[in-house]
């Protein structure tokens, strides 16, 4: 069964430091992956999405993720965060040949000054 | 270019008071979904619709249900709201299966 794990409910970081958001999953398939981030009072927004091409996926706004076959992982990073990355990002799978997507609980990433 | 257009952004419904949300899309996307967003728990998926007439029961579906009489709105019905469907809900599109989704700003629903 396809399942996604986000390893923490919370990061926090200083403006200009690196920001690193974990993600693990289970696919008995080639899954795809995506991150997707909610600003306060939002609908989702996709930042990147990984579908069995190049392992490295660069998203939206400096963000950037690496799928790792071996480690099961889809780990979120950005080399410096800014005040406005302050939000909630969510790692979700699709299962193979399937409409349905499978979120994970979200990471609440807050950006000290 | 709206995009996907929720209605309303708030609700406060009595238990046992029933409503219907409307979502609409103007990027003439076939998919369709309606999914509810609680603390913790991230998004799931209550129904979706893979074209204009065809609906489909997602992860939570009890309790709800769901109408796609035209390929630009899909309908989230409450028959009788229960405390439990205290929520946020999201609706989103997309053009096909697997591809980017895009989501309204959501309705907060609360039961009392």
């Amino acid at each position: 069964a396809q399942s996604v794990t986000q390893l923490d409910s919370h990061v926090s970081v200083s403006e200009g430091t690196p920001v690193l958001l974990r993600c693990n999953y289970s696919s008995s398939y080639s899954p795809s992956l995506f991150w997707y981030v909610q600003h306060p009072n939002k609908g989702l927004q996709l930042l990147l999405k990984y579908t069995s091409a190049a392992t490295l996926v660069k998203g939206i706004n400096g963000f950037e993720a690496e799928f790792k076959k071996s480690e099961t992982s889809f780990h979120l990073t950005k080399p410096s965060a800014h005040m406005s990355d302050a939000a909630e990002y969510f790692c979700v799978v699709r299962m193979d040949s399937s409409y349905k997507l499978i979120f994970g609980s979200g990471t609440r990433l807050l950006v000290r000054p | 270019n709206a995009g996907v257009t929720q209605t309303p952004k708030f609700r406060v419904l009595k238990t046992g008071q029933s409503m219907t949300l409307l979502c609409a899309q103007d990027m003439n996307h076939e998919y369709m979904y309606w999914y509810r967003q609680d603390p913790g728990m991230g998004l799931r998926l209550i129904h979706y619709s893979v074209g204009e007439g065809t609906t489909a029961k997602g992860e939570v579906p009890d309790g709800y249900n769901v109408s796609r009489l035209k390929k630009q709105n899909f309908l989230l019905g409450l028959e009788s709201a229960a405390p439990s469907q205290t929520s946020v809900y999201f609706c989103a599109s997309s053009f096909s299966k697997g591809e980017k989704l895009f989501f309204g700003s959501g309705t907060q629903l609360s039961v009392l």
